[in-house]
């Protein structure tokens, strides 16, 4: 079963234009929730992430927002620009006393910004 | 450059032949992830490290996949009798130095895995 989804495989926005990315987990145990966007070829790179105890986060044109009664976050980005066209992937950390620790991936978002 | 390297880029190879990736991570954390992503999907969990000990296995690492990280430094990942299926990008991952509480790994580029 998939814990974190991102249910829009793709999002095309204008230059300048405010882009919102979504996705939604099922696990509540979930404590951090990380975004990192990925270029072809490249490893995944971190953008920006949210404790479990906020509500939002902000990083210049970057903001994430967590509705955690609907296990729901979102990335804002504004303004966006050609650059940002990418694949986003939301992430969340499972994390367990007993000293497993790993992030769990959606399966990404692909962004394009046309100028 | 987030201080993670991966050897080698890309490897091709034919089916049964076997193949090992290796990952050097950011020196100061004793803790390296393994993770696949394979087309269309999210980068998928497959193990860990915390210094020599591989902490956690991820029932999609079969027995043909072996990984080690002799002496908590740099790590490998084997595999055995390749198949089709596994062509993928193979990423490695630690966390910065501080990022414990906050779960931020940083990813090599990975290693791209195409099985003829």
């Amino acid at each position: 079963d998939q814990q974190v989804k991102q249910n829009s495989p793709s999002l095309s926005v204008q230059e300048g234009r405010i882009s919102i990315l979504n996705c939604d987990y099922t696990n509540s145990m979930f404590d951090y929730f990380l975004w990192y966007k990925k270029y072809p070829a490249e490893g995944p790179t971190f953008l920006i992430s949210i404790s479990s105890i906020k509500d939002k986060n902000e990083d210049g044109r970057f903001t994430v927002f967590l509705n955690k009664s609907a296990k729901h976050l979102s990335l804002h980005i504004v303004p966006s620009q050609p650059g940002d066209s990418a694949v986003y992937f939301c992430a969340a950390r499972s994390y367990s006393g007993g000293g497993s620790e790993k992030l769990v991936f959606g399966k990404g978002t692909k962004l394009t910004v046309n100028p | 450059d987030t201080g993670v390297s991966q050897d080698p880029r890309h490897k091709i190879t034919k089916r049964g032949q076997n193949v090992t990736f290796r990952c050097d991570p950011i020196s100061e954390h004793n803790r390296l992830y393994w993770y696949r992503q394979t087309l269309g999907q999210g980068p998928e969990f497959l193990t860990y490290f915390q210094n020599e000990a591989q902490l956690e296995k991820s029932r999609l690492l079969s027995d043909r996949f072996s990984a080690e990280r002799p002496k908590g430094s740099f790590s490998t990942l084997e595999i055995q009798r390749t198949e089709q299926g596994d062509s993928a990008m193979y990423l490695c991952a630690s966390p910065r130095k501080g990022a414990m509480v906050t779960g931020e790994l940083f990813f090599g580029e990975g290693s791209r895995l195409t099985v003829l």
